[in-house]
């Protein structure tokens, strides 16, 4: 089975700098996908980036990059330019390719405060 | 347009109880996810539909679990007999297909599920 690590409980930044939230995964499969969602207070879960394990070149979203080294099965989020509204837990996830296989799984979450 | 809809909002039960949790996904998307969070666990797949069937319903915890889908739309998630530890956010999630291809899941704002 697969599962997903997110080593960091609780990560703050300060507005304008940038931070990386770490995610890394464990999976026998060679086809994948995998996303960072975000989830404020509202509960509301917001896509933020995704990735395709057969793409070599890291996906980006404005403020948003990801770092995805597939031999060391990693996948880290980079928010530059922090904003007050970057503040949530945000979760990494891995979706298989194979068909039939629909669910994501979750890492435990990473909680961001962003200070003024 | 409308996003995933899910009622009620917040639900207090006695253990023992029947509940149901409602889910209303965006018009025309044929895959209808449930996940289960709690302080504990985390995120959890519960279900998954495609169209009125459930090709993977494995992470159900128990038969006191059940859900339905009727004309490939709404939602229904039933739990039976109410413990306290099924105490948890209930959240819905749907796409607009499934399969190989990886289409954005969008969530709902969930039900928070409380058994005193």
């Amino acid at each position: 089975a697969q599962t997903v690590t997110q080593s960091q409980p609780e990560m703050s930044v300060q507005e304008a700098e940038t931070v990386t939230l770490s995610c890394t995964y464990d999976t026998s499969e060679s086809d994948y996908y995998l996303f960072w969602y975000k989830q404020p207070p509202s509960r509301q879960m917001i896509l933020v980036i995704r990735q395709e394990a057969y793409k070599q070149q890291n996906a980006t979203e404005n403020r948003f990059s990801v770092n995805f080294q597939k031999a060391a099965k990693s996948f880290s989020l980079k928010i530059s330019d922090s904003q007050l509204g970057d503040a949530a837990m945000y979760f990494c996830a891995y979706r298989s390719a194979r068909g039939g296989s629909e669910k994501l799984v979750f890492g435990k979450g990473t909680k961001l405060t962003v200070n003024p | 347009g409308a996003g995933v809809s899910q009622s009620p909002s917040n639900k207090v039960t006695e253990k023992g109880k029947d509940v149901e949790l409602r889910c209303d996904p965006i018009s025309g998307h044929t895959a209808l996810y449930w996940y289960r969070q709690s302080l504990g666990q985390g995120l959890e797949f519960l279900i998954y539909f495609q169209g009125n069937s459930a090709p993977d319903k494995s992470g159900l915890p128990s038969d006191r679990f059940s859900a339905e889908r009727t004309g490939g739309s709404v939602s229904t998630l039933t739990i039976q007999r109410t413990q306290q530890e099924d105490s948890a956010v209930y959240l819905c999630a749907s796409s607009l297909a499934s399969g190989l291809l990886s289409y954005e899941q969008y969530f709902g704002p969930g039900t928070r599920l409380t058994v005193t």
